[in-house]
C-alpha cells in the first residue's frame, strides 16, 4: 500500500493569488495524478505528473494555470495560479504503485475556497 | 474514450437492509479494471472493491459485492446489512490496463450519494 500526505488540507485564498499544494508519498511511484473535484461533482483529471518530464495535461487544463512539479519519485506539487472563485474545489493527488496491484491511493484532499 | 455512468444521484437504505448502486461503462478495451470508491465527508477516497475484467467471478469484500456483467458493461455494487457508517458518496471508476509498466488514471462516474436511515 501507499500512504500519501497532502498539504494543506484546506485554505481560503484571495482571488488573483496562487496556492501550491504538496503531495508526499511514502514509496517511490512512477506516475502521480492530480484531480479536481468541484462542489458536488465527480473527480476530473487535471494532469499526470511523470518524474523527469513535463506533466501531461488533460483537455481544458493548461500549464500556466496549473503548473506541476515532480522533482523526484515521492513528491509532487500542484499550483493553482491567479485564482478566481471558480477554482474553489477539492484537489486530490493520487498514485498507483510501481509493482503489483491495481488500486489507486489518494491523499486526503485540499479544500480550496477562493474569495 | 472510456466513460462511466452512474444513473442514481442519490439512494437511501434502511439500516441492516441491502442496497444496490448501479454503474455502466463504455469501452472498446477487452482488459481493464473497475472499482468502487467511497468518499465520506472527510473527503478521503477509500477503495471499497475492485474487479479485474478478465475474471468472471464477481468480487466480494465482506458486506460488499459486485455484479459484473462484462457483455452488458455493467458493474453494480451491493451493500448488505447496511450500516450508518456506509453513508457516503460512492464513485464507480474505470482504469485501463498498465502501459509500459505504469498504471493509468481513473475515470470516474458522477457518484451516488448514499444515505442510511437508522
Amino acid at each position: 500500500s501507499a500512504v500519501i500526505s497532502q498539504k494543506p488540507s484546506r485554505d481560503i485564498c484571495q482571488r488573483g493569488t496562487s496556492l501550491t499544494i504538496q503531495c508526499q508519498v511514502d514509496s517511490q511511484v512512477t506516475m502521480m495524478f492530480w484531480y479536481r473535484q468541484q462542489p458536488g461533482q465527480s473527480l476530473t483529471l487535471i494532469a499526470t505528473a511523470n518524474q523527469g518530464s513535463e506533466a501531461t495535461y488533460e483537455s481544458g487544463f493548461v500549464i500556466d494555470k496549473f503548473p506541476i512539479s515532480r522533482p523526484n519519485l515521492t513528491f509532487s506539487t500542484l499550483t493553482v495560479s491567479n485564482m478566481s472563485p471558480e477554482d474553489s474545489s477539492i484537489y486530490l493527488c493520487s498514485v498507483g504503485l510501481r509493482t503489483g496491484g491495481t488500486e489507486a491511493f489518494f491523499g486526503q484532499g485540499t479544500r480550496l475556497t477562493v474569495v | 474514450a472510456q466513460t462511466v455512468t452512474q444513473s442514481q444521484p442519490e439512494m437511501s437504505v434502511q439500516e441492516a437492509e441491502t442496497v444496490t448502486l448501479s454503474c455502466t461503462y463504455d469501452t472498446s478495451e477487452s482488459d481493464y479494471y473497475l472499482f468502487w470508491y467511497k468518499q465520506p465527508p472527510s473527503r478521503q477516497m477509500i477503495l471499497v472493491i475492485r474487479q479485474e475484467a478478465y475474471k468472471q467471478q464477481n468480487a466480494t469484500e465482506n458486506r460488499f459485492s459486485v455484479n459484473f456483467q462484462k457483455a452488458a458493461k455493467s458493474f453494480s455494487l451491493k451493500i448488505s446489512d447496511s450500516q450508518l457508517g456506509d453513508a457516503a458518496m460512492y464513485f464507480c471508476a474505470y482504469r485501463s490496463p498498465p502501459k509500459g509498466g505504469s498504471q493509468g488514471n481513473l475515470i470516474f462516474g458522477k457518484g451516488t450519494k448514499l444515505s442510511v436511515k437508522p
